[in-house]
């Protein structure tokens, strides 16, 4: 059973326009959101986060939004650029303080 | 900044071989994971480590041990490597129960033939 997906693969987009990558989660005992960006052959970087208690939080140009009623958090990236090519994975915690549970990722794609 | 190394990048290991993957990191983390990361399936936690000598099970821990002796190591230890398990192996700290960001390691690109 899948509690975090990610239902797109992957996204491509125009340098300069935004990005928005989906997430959806049906665990309700999750309580803080997390996106991670992944280079091949490098380890998962920490991008943003969120609490529950919010509803949007940003760092530059990377803004992350809940909406707990629909179970569903989005990452936008404005504007995208080349070297925002990654895999972007979400991350859910709640219930246990240690344990992350992953989506599968979406692979997004910047074009000069 | 918060480094998490691992012993190697790349690994080819033999079905039946016993592997160990070793992780360290360098900011006295409490907590400390190891997950592998599979193409359409995304990251999944194995084992984890809240103090020395302590461990909880991930979500697929089997065919899998862990050993941490020392605070900033955590090993991950394969006792008969089979093919299903070729994967990327990614490990990770965080800093304590209040802490939720997890910082990873490069990860190692492990290979059973």
């Amino acid at each position: 059973d899948q509690q975090v997906k990610q239902n797109s693969p992957s996204l491509s987009v125009q340098e300069g326009r935004i990005s928005i990558l989906n997430c959806d989660y049906t665990n309700s005992m999750f309580d803080y959101f997390l996106w991670y960006k992944k280079y091949p052959a490098e380890g998962p970087t920490f991008l943003i986060s969120i609490s529950s208690i919010k509803d949007k939080n940003e760092d530059g140009r990377f803004t992350v939004f809940l909406n707990k009623s629909a179970k569903h958090l989005s990452l936008h990236i404005v504007p995208s650029q080349p070297g925002d090519s990654a895999v972007y994975f979400c991350a859910a915690l709640g219930g246990s303080n240690y344990k992350l549970t992953f989506g599968k990722g979406t692979l997004l794609t910047v074009n000069p | 900044d918060v480094k998490v190394t691992q012993s190697s990048r790349y690994l080819v290991k033999r079905t039946g071989e016993k592997v160990f993957l070793e992780c360290v990191q360098d900011m006295d983390h409490e907590n400390m994971f190891w997950y592998r990361q599979d193409p359409g399936l995304g990251l999944r936690l194995i084992y984890f480590s809240y103090d020395v000598k302590m461990k909880e099970k991930g979500d697929i821990p089997e065919g899998y041990s862990v050993s941490r002796e020392k605070k900033e190591r955590f090993s991950l230890i394969l006792e008969s490597a089979s093919t299903n398990q070729t994967s990327m192996y990614l490990c990770a700290s965080s800093l304590d129960v209040s802490a939720y960001e997890q910082y990873f390691g490069p990860g190692t690109r492990l290979t059973v033939t």
